[in-house]
């Protein structure tokens, strides 16, 4: 069974970036149709996609975002990353990787990124 | 911008049925935008409930079920248990790589 795991700081300064890895275990990276996603929570508020990755290395972000995310893949490392870059309080948040396809599944665990000084 | 609409809350009598829906603040939803459903408790990840419209994922008890009702998806919880009382968050695939989610469902069974 696919299961993956959110790595990185949980505690990131204001003007920097946010770094995370998602390690994926259990099964193949390459699957046809198969892409993988950050997905992000603020305390006490909803979901909200970030972007997804496909093992090729195509990207899809979410326009309100797009200016500050990158993401890339190593299939070889099975992982793939999340770079958010001139990070504010408002980018507090659980942040999920997750397997997609047109829908999520296989989420991770999440991991608490704390923007503060 | 294109925002995916769900009602904040709901509550429900334990053995009631609940319809949720997830539309869209301009045009239908249809099953072109392959709507998923997606169930969360404080403090866990989110658990997929349904994907491509209708289709119950691994071990979700058949009382979920989705559909299209008019201008939009739909998730349907009949006879609602204690333990359904959680965050009900649906998403839409807008196609070329987007993907949107709704504000999420507040459902407490009481």
């Amino acid at each position: 069974q696919l299961q993956l795991q959110e790595s990185g700081p949980g505690l990131v300064k204001p003007s920097e970036t946010l770094s995370l890895a998602c390690t994926v275990s259990g099964g193949s990276m390459t699957t046809t149709g198969y892409y993988w996603g950050w997905i992000r929570q603020p305390p006490g508020k909803g979901l909200e996609w970030i972007g997804s990755v496909h093992h090729s290395g195509n990207t899809y972000y979410n326009p309100s975002l797009r200016s500050r995310v990158s993401m890339s893949v190593d299939t070889s490392k099975r992982e793939f990353s999340l770079k958010l870059n001139s990070v504010t309080a408002a980018d507090t948040a659980v942040y999920y990787c997750a397997k997609t396809q047109s829908w999520f599944d296989s989420w991770g665990q999440g991991t608490l990124v704390t923007v503060s000084s | 911008q294109t925002v995916v609409t769900q009602e904040p809350s709901f509550s429900v009598s334990p053995g009631e049925t609940v319809t949720l829906t997830c539309g869209l603040t301009s045009g239908s939803v249809s099953s072109s935008y392959y709507p998923s459903w997606y169930q969360q408790t404080p403090g866990h990840s989110p658990r997929t409930l349904i994907y491509n419209t209708n289709t119950r994922s691994s071990g979700v008890p058949d009382r979920f079920s989705g559909s299209i009702l008019g201008s939009k998806a739909a998730l349907t919880i009949t006879g609602a248990q204690a333990d359904d009382e959680s965050d009900y968050y649906c998403l839409l695939y807008m196609g070329s790589g987007l993907w949107v989610l709704g504000g999420g469902t507040k459902v407490t069974v009481l």
